[in-house]
């Protein structure tokens, strides 16, 4: 597609619940990245993806959250046993580039997730 | 501390006027300097960016970066409705990911 595709656009779930998230990024872009973003506050990075390796998932907040990226494309952020903290937008962006240079980040419009 | 400060605003602006953004930022390392815009219920998209010290001017956009202060600046001349907006700086390292700020709100009032 020509953009980065998130699903579902909004999930409201009961507190203990699984989630899964989608992330359908820019065709051929090989860096992707989730974020996560609180009401009213800035970016707060989870995890990072080249290929389908993550060299990078320190941002993941608990054992809870888990990623996967498959054919080196689609990506798939879990929640487990949500809580209510984890109410946020879940937002994805892609890249050409890998962590060097601008690396300049294309977003999708992001996945509202409401635990209840 | 976090590593990069903005003030959450919300910044109100007639309509015409210039928009002054700014970020604080503590990581001596960082090289590049992007500013992305948000709209409600939108994705980041980039607006501009910088490498190292210095001006850059993008049609009614200005970004200035000042590494000896740890300082970045966004100008936007001639304000617009349309430019109603959170907007995110976002320096980085190389080799590293992007490091978000929280982001200022701005309402440029017709």
């Amino acid at each position: 597609g020509a953009g980065v595709s998130q699903s579902p656009s909004n999930k409201v779930t009961e507190k203990g619940k699984d989630v899964e998230l989608r992330c359908d990024p820019i065709s051929g872009h090989t860096a992707l990245y989730w974020y996560r973003q609180s009401l009213g506050q800035g970016l707060e990075f989870l995890i990072y993806f080249q290929g389908n390796s993550a060299p990078d998932k320190s941002g993941l907040p608990s054992d809870r959250f888990s990623a996967e990226r498959t054919g080196g494309s689609v990506s798939t952020l879990t929640i487990q046993r949500t809580q209510q903290e984890d109410s946020a937008v879940y937002l994805c962006a892609s890249s050409s580039q890998g962590a060097h240079g601008a690396n300049v980040l294309t977003f999708g419009a992001g996945s509202r997730l409401t635990v209840l | 501390q976090k590593e990069v400060e903005q003030d959450p605003g919300p910044l109100s602006v007639p309509e015409g006027a210039i928009v002054s953004l700014n970020c604080t930022y503590s990581n001596s390392a960082f090289q590049y300097f992007m500013w992305y815009r948000q709209y409600s219920r939108k994705g980041p998209e980039l607006l501009m960016y910088t490498y190292s010290s210095g001006n850059k001017e993008d049609g009614r956009f200005t970004a200035q970066v000042d590494k000896s202060s740890k300082y970045i600046s966004l100008f936007i001349r001639d304000s617009q409705p349309s430019d109603s907006a959170t907007y995110l700086c976002a320096p980085k390292a190389a080799g590293n990911k992007l490091t978000f700020g929280g982001g200022t709100r701005v309402l440029v009032k017709p």
